[in-house]
């Protein structure tokens, strides 16, 4: 399974574009990765997906570059509301979703 | 709202109890997933279910005890905890047969064992 290693934290102001980049060194042909929100109390929640490239859709754009051993969340003008833990996931379907260590974004006003 | 409910929401239990948490979900998903989250902790797999059949169990202790019924429902039974099992239970499922399939997570139930 591709292990993932993000920052533990970032602080950025609202308004401001965030990016949290994500290493999976090994991760496998088959593996897609995935990107998930999580506030207190509550599950985590889908944001993005892709497997290369750049992926957008309505609240974040996703870039991964042509060796897929990283990936970067992007965030546009952030507001207050998008304080959270943010989440990458590599794997396929059927697999043993592991959870690696999250981001903590801390939006200031 | 999420597509995933868990039931209870809260829960506290004793450590003598026998009680049970229930998952249940109507997209046709045939992977079922049950994850652990401490405070400030991202979650921790548990077990997952493929099929209805159980496919992987991360060593998880034998006080907790999974099943599913059927392609909608998963329980995870529940008897002589430890006050450190306290924690946020999160379900998930995801479709088995596409590749590109997120997982989908209910909001979990707060269990607390005095």
């Amino acid at each position: 399974l591709a292990k993932t290693t993000q920052p533990i934290s970032m602080d950025s102001y609202e308004g401001q574009e965030v990016n949290i980049t994500c290493s999976h060194n090994n991760i496998a042909t088959n593996d897609y990765i995935t990107w998930y929100q999580q506030f207190p109390s509550q599950g985590p929640r889908f944001i993005i997906q892709g497997y290369k490239t750049k992926v957008t859709n309505e609240v974040a754009s996703l870039f991964i570059p042509a060796d897929r051993k990283s990936s970067t969340l992007s965030l546009p003008r952030v507001s207050l509301s998008d304080t959270a833990v943010y989440y990458c996931l590599v794997g396929s379907y059927g697999q043993n979703f592991v959870f690696g260590p999250g981001t903590r974004l801390s939006v200031l006003p | 709202d999420t597509e995933v409910t868990q039931t209870p929401k809260h829960l506290v239990m004793g450590m003598t109890n026998k009680k049970s948490l229930k998952c249940e979900q109507h997209m046709g998903h045939r992977a079922m997933y049950w994850y652990k989250q401490k405070a400030k902790k991202p979650p921790e797999l548990m077990f997952v279910y493929s099929y209805e059949k159980l496919s992987i169990n991360e060593s998880v202790p034998s006080r907790f005890s999974p099943e599913c019924p059927n392609s909608s429902l998963l329980n995870l039974h529940l008897h002589a905890l430890q006050p450190e099992d306290s924690a946020l239970y999160l379900c998930a499922s995801a479709a088995i047969d596409r590749e590109k399939s997120p997982l989908h997570f209910g909001n979990g139930t707060r269990l607390t064992v005095t």
